[in-house]
């Protein structure tokens, strides 16, 4: 069945550096793909989607590319700020009415001023 | 728009309570609501997927006398969890997808619903 893989962390980095969270899936068809985020105590948050090949979703200086050819939809920001602290989840749904979304097991994000 | 609400946010109740649920789409009609459960510091996991004016399709593994979800409305689903015990203790997050239009292979979600047996 589709799944989603994403780096386990937790990520812990000092504020203004570089993030990149890796995020690969299975999927028969073609997916949407998503990115989502929780800060604490909270609940889910989309981040960023994207819905076909080379597609590229962007949101608060955060970039994910829907590779096809790899399979991936890696996390990037260029300049990470202590706000950004969460947890940062990759899923997948396919484009059918009715299907739920498959999480990836999420990834811990800590930056630090 | 696209927003789903979930009450309450959360609830203590002593071990043997039922405890209910509800997830409310406010701006949007959803055939398909989900409900997850997420562990601390763990992924969500699907726990069923409820049909508006049909029995709810449970994931392997997850009590169907136990977790009872009925989906009465087009803007309304509701999880019961009956016989409540400690190990039921929870974050509890539903999520609506829209009927149709261009946010139709999105998924919105309540800010969920922090459950707490005695």
């Amino acid at each position: 069945g589709d799944s989603v893989t994403q780096m386990e962390g937790p990520v812990t980095l000092s504020e203004e550096a570089c993030l990149t969270i890796n995020c690969t899936y299975t999927a028969t068809g073609y997916p949407s793909l998503f990115w989502y985020v929780q800060y604490p105590g909270e609940g889910l948050q989309l981040l960023l989607k994207a819905t076909k090949a080379d597609d590229k979703g962007s949101n608060k200086g955060f970039e994910a590319t829907y590779r096809k050819e790899t399979t991936s939809f890696h996390l990037e920001k260029g300049s990470v700020q202590v706000s950004d602290s969460a947890v940062y989840f990759c899923a997948l749904t396919s484009n059918q009415a009715g299907t739920a979304l498959i999480f990836g097991k999420g990834t811990t994000l800590s930056v630090s001023s | 728009g696209a927003v789903v609400s979930q009450h309450p946010s959360r609830v203590i109740c002593k071990s043997g309570t039922s405890v209910k649920i509800e997830c409310r789409s406010l701006d949007f009609q959803a055939t398909t609501m989900f409900w997850y459960r997420q562990f601390p510091k763990q992924s969500l996991m699907l726990m069923a997927t409820s049909n508006e004016g049909s029995k709810a399709t449970y994931e392997q593994g997850v009590e169907k006398d136990k977790f009872l979800i009925n989906h009465a409305s087009l803007t309304l689903s509701t999880l019961t969890v009956t016989s409540a015990h400690p190990e039921d203790s929870s974050f509890y997050i539903c999520s609506a997808r829209p009927l149709s239009g261009g946010l139709y292979n999105e998924q919105f979600f309540g800010p969920g619903t922090r459950l707490t047996v005695l």
